[in-house]
């Protein structure tokens, strides 16, 4: 299996655009979280699927960033409009159960200017 | 509700010495508990899990840790760090039923030459 893969891995863009973040998870894993990491706050969980079912969104920081899941194969995380406080790294992580090991993507490190 | 605590936030080690990085929890349920470990500009792997038994959990790269219910603690150990162990180490907790994992803040290990 290739794992988790997130895409792109590096994202410059500008304030007020609109950013998509891509994650593919583990085939068989019923579970996906999106995480954001920086320097200040650490490691915080943005949402979390299962089953394609967005079951706890209480992570998103604002009414700019959605999460969608279309598929079991298929994620994004969406910030619109962009600002530079946003940038971060972003992971995306998938598991067989939420109290279970995560496998984690390679992330995306996005930088708003 | 469940919580972990790393104290320390860097911990220096020359190469080849012992090293030790603490973590604590609290959970008002059965403990599930991981280590996982991340290097420069990758995702988090994890690196070895308790899940129930043996309180002496071998992981990958020679690390191990003990759960110690009565002290809730959860210590990563290595007898011998090498260069190559240098990262970033996050402690992490999940309960019983669904609940999602809880990570720590880190611990960033500097082996030094």
């Amino acid at each position: 299996d290739a794992g988790v893969i997130q895409s792109p891995r590096h994202e410059v863009t500008e304030m007020g655009q609109e950013v998509t973040l891509r994650c593919k998870p583990i085939s068989g894993h019923d579970y996906l979280f999106w995480y954001r990491q920086t320097m200040m706050r650490g490691l915080e969980l943005l949402i979390y699927f299962n089953n394609n079912v967005p079951i706890d969104d209480s992570g998103m920081p604002e009414d700019r960033f959605s999460a969608k899941m279309p598929n079991a194969s298929f994620s994004t995380l969406k910030i619109q409009p962009s600002e530079p406080r946003d940038s971060a790294v972003y992971f995306c992580a998938s598991s067989t159960a939420p109290n279970y090991g995560y496998t984690f993507g390679s992330g995306t490190r996005l930088t708003v200017v | 509700a469940q919580s972990v605590t790393q104290l320390d936030s860097q911990v220096p080690v020359f190469e080849e010495a012992p090293v030790e990085l603490r973590c604590n929890y609290s959970s008002s349920v059965s403990v599930y508990l991981f280590w996982y470990v991340q290097y420069p500009n990758q995702g988090l792997q994890l690196l070895l899990k308790y899940l129930s038994g043996s309180t002496l959990v071998k992981g990958i790269n020679g690390f191990e840790a003990e759960f110690n219910k009565s002290q809730t603690s959860f210590h990563l150990r290595k007898p011998s760090v090498h260069i190559s162990d240098t990262a970033e180490y996050f402690c992490a907790v999940s309960g019983g039923g669904y609940q999602k994992v809880t990570f720590g803040t880190g611990t960033k290990l500097q082996v030094i030459p």
